[in-house]
């Protein structure tokens, strides 16, 4: 049982660059999130999804774009990264619409040159 | 919307010692709490959980916390640390109604030596 992955773990990007991080899971579960993870400031929530088909925004919406095809999948996309954007991602996933027991992926390292 | 907040950002316990990190949430409803533990290098686990009932819950590796309603707090506790219990700490906080995505507080790093 993989639980949540992520790739890539390590990824860096010069200033204006898109990318896609992805997210998959095979727990069947329909709530799935992204956090980024800053030093002193915990886990930010950036955006949220209650199941396929289904988003929204979370604290720190501003700059990354997520979609939801299918309930294992939910990529994030940075369209045109910016230095603030440097930090590490969580995915994670829960059963129905986040109960908060959430299942985390290893992170995503990204930085923005 | 809900917030939460860690007071103790970095605590150092030699092994044996007792250890209580804080916890308190701010929010008009009724919550569900939790914390979360990052071991160095790892991905967050959940460590324990709170929904309802008895307000003194018992999670993994020794671990309590207790949920004091009137105090909007719910801190962790353990008896006698190990070495390896150094890891970041989160607590972290739902709404039981209508948008229930998961806050957390800003962490709390615990150094046990040995």
């Amino acid at each position: 049982n993989a639980g949540v992955t992520q790739t890539p773990k390590f990824q860096v990007l010069k200033t204006g660059q898109s990318m896609t991080l992805q997210c998959a899971q095979d727990m069947n579960h329909e709530y799935m999130s992204w956090y980024r993870q800053d030093p002193g400031m915990g886990l930010r929530l950036i955006h949220y999804s209650v199941g396929a088909g289904i988003t929204d925004q979370g604290e720190v919406p501003n700059g990354y774009n997520v979609s939801r095809s299918t309930t294992e999948d939910f990529p994030l996309r940075l369209l045109s990264a910016a230095p603030s954007q440097t930090s590490v991602y969580f995915c994670a996933s829960g059963q129905g619409e986040g109960t908060g027991e959430l299942f985390f992926g290893e992170g995503s390292r990204l930085t923005v040159l | 919307a809900q917030s939460v907040s860690q007071h103790n950002h970095h605590v150092i316990l030699s092994e044996a010692a007792s250890l209580e990190l804080g916890c308190n949430y701010s929010y008009g409803g009724t919550v569900n709490l939790f914390w979360y533990v990052q071991y160095p290098g790892q991905h967050l686990q959940l460590l324990l959980k709170y929904f309802s009932g008895d307000p003194l819950v018992k999670g993994i590796k020794g671990f309590e916390a207790e949920f004091i309603k009137s105090k909007f707090s719910f801190n962790l506790r353990k008896p006698s640390v190990q070495w390896s219990d150094t890891a970041e700490y989160f607590c972290a906080v739902n709404a039981q109604t209508g948008r229930r995505a998961l806050t957390f507080g800003s962490g709390t790093r615990l150094q046990v030596q040995p």
